[in-house]
């Protein structure tokens, strides 16, 4: 079935420094890929998508490339901020009615 | 703006209980995803509503769980006879399409159950 594996966290980097957090994927087919985020006390938020390979998702600074022939959709961050603590989930679509299969999570830590 | 809310926030159980947690999804939006997350994992997909119509339910965990939307709009997920196991948070997510991959699911901000 299908699934998804992100590196094990906690990622803990100073303020500025460069962020990659992994995310590789098995799915039949070429399924639409997420990275969702959560914030301390509050709801998943939708970071960015990429609906077909190749495809760069952005937003808020933050990056990922849906690599087909790795089956991966790493995010990366050039200058990570302390705002930027938080919970990330890789996520992909699965099925006819949109369900998400979600990775584990990676906590991320920023340190001024 | 209102966006996804869920109640009651935090709910404790004896084992044996039966709970209910509430969904009150965006307005107008058609789908209406449960999902259950461990402590320390991602969202496990639960059941799938378009309308009120349960689409999917192949990710209930056992017949102990039970999901309704009976007018298309407020989602209540029911839990009979909790058990220790049934501890996690309960995310709720709406969608204004009917599934497929270019609808946005927007989270509400859950409900920590814990069962004692």
């Amino acid at each position: 079935g299908n699934s998804v594996t992100q590196m094990e966290g906690p990622v803990t980097l100073s303020e500025e420094a460069f962020l990659t957090i992994n995310c590789t994927y098995t799915a039949t087919g070429y399924p639409s890929l997420f990275w969702y985020v959560q914030y301390p006390g509050e709801g998943l938020q939708l970071l960015l998508k990429a609906t077909k390979a190749d495809d760069k998702g952005s937003n808020k600074g933050f990056e990922a490339t849906y690599r087909k022939e790795t089956t991966s959709f790493h995010l990366e961050k050039g200058s990570v901020q302390v705002s930027d603590s938080a919970v990330y989930f890789c996520a992909l679509y699965s099925g006819n009615t949109g369900k998400l299969i979600f990775g584990q999570g990676t906590t991320l830590q920023v340190k001024p | 703006g209102a966006g996804v809310s869920q109640s009651p926030r935090y709910k404790v159980a004896k084992r044996g209980q039966d709970v209910a947690l509430r969904c009150d999804p965006i307005s107008g939006h058609v789908s209406l995803f449960w999902y259950q997350q461990a402590l320390g994992q991602g969202p496990e997909f639960l059941t799938y509503f378009q309308n009120e119509a349960q689409l999917d339910k192949s990710g209930l965990p056992s017949d102990r769980f039970f999901a309704e939307r009976p007018e298309g709009s407020v989602s209540t997920l029911k839990i009979q006879r909790t058990q220790q196991e049934d501890s996690a948070v309960y995310l709720c997510a709406s969608s204004l399409g009917y599934g497929g991959m270019n609808n946005e699911q927007f989270f509400g901000p859950g409900t920590r159950l814990t069962v004692l």
